[in-house]
């Protein structure tokens, strides 16, 4: 069975930071391009960033791109966000995705149940 | 950035109705090379998260009823729910993964007349 399980969301003020992860099991991670997706209460789905199999390639929304950064370690089937700068439009529900491929997303196979990201002061 | 455009925004439809939701996208996701359209579909039931439904605009995914159908190509495409179904009420969305960003309709939300 597929689990995607997220953490590290919470309450930060504006301008802090939050690092968020995501355990996966169930499937072969090092086969899968992770991504990140946000949902802002009651709005819908946004892209936020994806990494590559490898690591080697990274993929950022404009909104975020030089404020967050993504990571993975395939040993520990594990997909991190650094999240900086954090601002109140920043506030959502994180999924982390997987999508297959090697390289870039594509549709997203499997969806955790997310972490809330709250900005504010 | 490719735009995504859904309409309606909500629909509501008698149970064992059909329902038509559409997708368009502000350029081509068909990719030449391999005549595939880059385009999912997924399906959000309230407080879960999204769940997918079809990838390459028509394939369903494993275990997804045979109701649930994709068509289209190009920069216009169609999800279609041929008899309605109570645990069918969620909102849908169109993601398009023929380039980065990854972008998403803004959601059609499917309700029971």
């Amino acid at each position: 069975e597929v689990q995607l399980l997220e953490s590290g969301g919470g309450l930060v003020q504006p301008g802090g930071s939050l690092r968020l992860s995501c355990a996966a099991s169930g499937f072969t991670f090092s086969s899968y391009v992770m991504s990140w997706v946000r949902q802002a209460p009651g709005k819908g789905l946004e892209w936020v960033s994806a990494i590559s199999t490898s690591g080697g390639a990274t993929y950022y929304a404009d909104s975020v791109k030089g404020r967050f950064t993504i990571s993975r370690d395939n040993s520990k089937n594990t997909v991190s966000l650094q999240m900086n700068s954090l601002r109140a439009e920043d506030t959502a529900v994180y999924y982390c995705a997987p999508s297959r491929g090697s390289v870039t997303p594509k549709w997203v196979d499997y969806w955790g149940q997310g972490t809330l990201v709250t900005v504010s002061s | 950035d490719i735009v995504m455009t859904q309409s309606p925004d909500s629909l509501a439809v008698s149970l064992g109705e059909r329902a038509t939701i559409n997708c368009e996208s502000s350029q081509s996701v068909l990719y030449s090379s391999n005549d595939k359209n880059y385009l999912a579909w997924y399906q959000q039931k309230p407080g879960q998260p999204p769940k997918l439904l079809i990838y390459w605009a028509s394939t369903r995914e494993s275990g997804v009823p045979d109701r649930f159908s994709g068509s289209g190509s190009g920069t216009d495409f169609t999800l279609t729910i041929s008899s309605l179904q109570a645990e069918d009420v969620a909102v849908y969305y169109c993601q398009q993964y023929y380039s980065t960003p990854l972008t998403f309709g803004g959601g059609t939300k499917v309700e029971i007349k």
